[in-house]
C-alpha cells in the first residue's frame, strides 16, 4: 500500500463548478498537510498547509483534514478556466515530502 | 524575499554525453535542498537531498549524483546520460523541514 493514494483523473468540470480533489494516507503519524498547484511545464507552487482536522478557508480554496479517517480532500468553490493545473497533496515525513501522484483537472469555459 | 533559480530551462542531450543542472537560491541560508524528478503524466520522485554543504543523501540509485559545493548551491550530474534519464527536473528548498518551494524546473530529453 502507498503511503499517499490520489486519483490521478482526469477531471473535466464546467466553469462555476465545485471541485473536490482527495488523498487518502496510511500512515497515522502524519501531522501536516499540504497541497501544491501545478501548471503546465512549470514547478509546483505551494497552495494551502494544514496541520490540523477540520478545515482551512482561503479565498475560493478549502482544505479538509479528517484524520480519523486518513483523508484529506481540496475543494474549490466558483472554479475558473485558470484552476486547470494538476493538485498534488503532500505529507512532510522526516524532512521530505511523500506526494500523492496528482490529480490533473480541467476547468471549461 | 527567497528566490530558487534553475538552469537551464530545457536541454536535449544525446545518450552517452554528460549532464549538468544547477540550482541556486536566494534570500535564505542553510536552506535544505531537493533534487527531484518528474516523468510524463507521473508524480514527483525524490533523488536527492542535502542538510548542508557536502552532505548528500540519494534516494534511488541510479545514474545521477548530486553535490551542494556551497550552502544555496546544489547540482545534479550524470556521467552517461540513459534515455530514461528524460524527464523533468525540479530543485526545491526548505526551511523548517516542512514546506517545500519549487524551481522552474529544467526539462531534459535524451535523444
Amino acid at each position: 500500500q502507498k503511503e499517499v493514494e490520489q486519483d490521478p483523473g482526469p477531471l473535466s468540470v464546467p466553469e462555476g463548478a465545485i471541485v473536490s480533489l482527495n488523498c487518502t494516507y496510511s500512515n497515522s503519524a502524519f501531522q501536516y498537510f499540504m497541497w501544491y498547484r501545478q501548471y503546465s511545464r512549470k514547478g509546483p507552487e505551494l497552495l494551502m498547509y494544514t496541520y490540523s482536522s477540520g478545515n482551512k478557508e482561503d479565498g475560493r480554496f478549502t482544505a479538509q483534514v479528517d484524520k480519523s479517517s486518513k483523508y484529506i480532500s481540496l475543494f474549490i468553490r466558483d472554479s475558473q478556466p485558470s484552476d486547470s493545473a494538476t493538485y498534488l497533496c503532500a505529507l512532510p515525513q522526516g524532512g521530505k515530502l511523500i506526494f500523492g501522484q496528482g490529480t490533473e483537472l480541467s476547468v471549461k469555459p | 524575499s527567497q528566490t530558487i533559480h534553475q538552469w537551464p530551462a530545457t536541454l536535449v542531450q544525446p545518450v552517452g554525453s554528460p549532464l549538468s543542472l544547477e540550482c541556486t537560491v536566494e534570500g535564505t541560508s542553510n536552506p535544505n535542498l531537493y533534487w527531484y524528478r518528474q516523468a510524463a503524466g507521473r508524480g514527483l520522485q525524490l533523488l536527492f537531498y542535502s542538510v548542508g554543504i557536502g552532505q548528500i543523501s540519494s534516494e534511488v540509485p541510479q545514474n545521477l549524483s548530486a553535490s551542494r559545493p556551497q550552502d544555496r548551491q546544489f547540482i545534479l550530474s550524470s556521467k552517461k546520460l540513459l534515455l530514461s534519464d528524460s524527464g523533468f527536473y525540479l530543485c526545491a528548498w526548505t526551511l523548517d523541514r516542512g514546506e517545500q518551494y519549487f524551481g522552474p524546473g529544467t526539462r531534459l530529453t535524451v535523444t
